[in-house]
């Protein structure tokens, strides 16, 4: 769905190194999720906003932090990566709680 | 916060009916039940959502029994083209939850092959 986009599409990186993944979206919606998903594991949620003043940590915040700029953008950040954080990460956004997310295409991250 | 069991893998015919279940023993009265669709590569995609009894839309029923322990994808004449990952997240409803303590939980999905 081009109404969500992510940045980069890939991305390989060394342990250790700084990496900023980041979420754009035209569908005015107030709420953005970050998800993980690792193979066998499903989605599983890292941070969420509600608003431009609101950030919430997910099942599994360590290593990661937010930022929404605005309401249209939230950027996912990896302080130092380290190779368990491989990954491929969704961006999605809704309009209110439990309706539908629409999702991003991904980002494949591989920390080597 | 709500956990869900699905089946790890099911198989079926192009042509059949397609029935997945998720179990959700503790979810809140505020808990809503959706489903989505994951195609290799692609991020979920909205299939249906509902809170008790039955539900229909144009792709999907969902069923859910009184109790709301369970519930169940029903997939009407499946195609090959329906092969994917099917998801079942129970999270907090609208404005009646609390702001901010807000938990998706997403099962670890069925993984749905059709065969020609």
């Amino acid at each position: 769905d081009a109404d969500v986009t992510q940045t980069p599409r890939n991305r390989i990186t060394k342990t250790g190194k700084r990496i900023m993944l980041e979420c754009s979206q035209t569908k005015g919606h107030d709420r953005m999720y970050w998800y993980r998903q690792d193979p066998g594991l499903g989605l599983r949620l890292i941070y969420y906003s509600f608003d431009v003043k609101d950030i919430n940590k997910g099942e599994i915040s360590d290593g990661y932090s937010v930022s929404r700029q605005a309401q249209a953008k939230f950027s996912l950040s990896l302080e130092s990566a380290i190779p368990n954080q491989t990954a491929l990460y969704f961006c999605a956004t809704s309009e209110y709680r439990d309706n539908e997310q629409f999702f991003g295409p991904g980002t494949r991250l591989t920390v080597l | 916060l709500a956990k869900t069991t699905q089946p790890i893998s099911m198989d079926s015919y192009e042509g059949q009916e397609v029935n997945i279940t998720c179990s959700h023993n503790n979810i809140a009265t505020n808990d809503y039940i959706t489903w989505y669709q994951q195609f290799p590569s692609q991020g979920p995609r909205f299939i249906i959502q509902g809170y008790k009894t039955k539900v229909t839309n144009e792709v999907a029923s969902l069923f859910i029994p009184a109790d709301r322990k369970s519930s169940t994808l029903s997939l009407p004449r499946v195609s090959l083209s329906d092969t994917a990952v099917y998801y079942c997240l129970v999270g907090a409803a609208g404005e009646a939850s609390n702001f901010g303590n807000e938990k998706l939980t997403f099962g670890t999905g069925t993984r749905l092959t059709i065969i020609p």
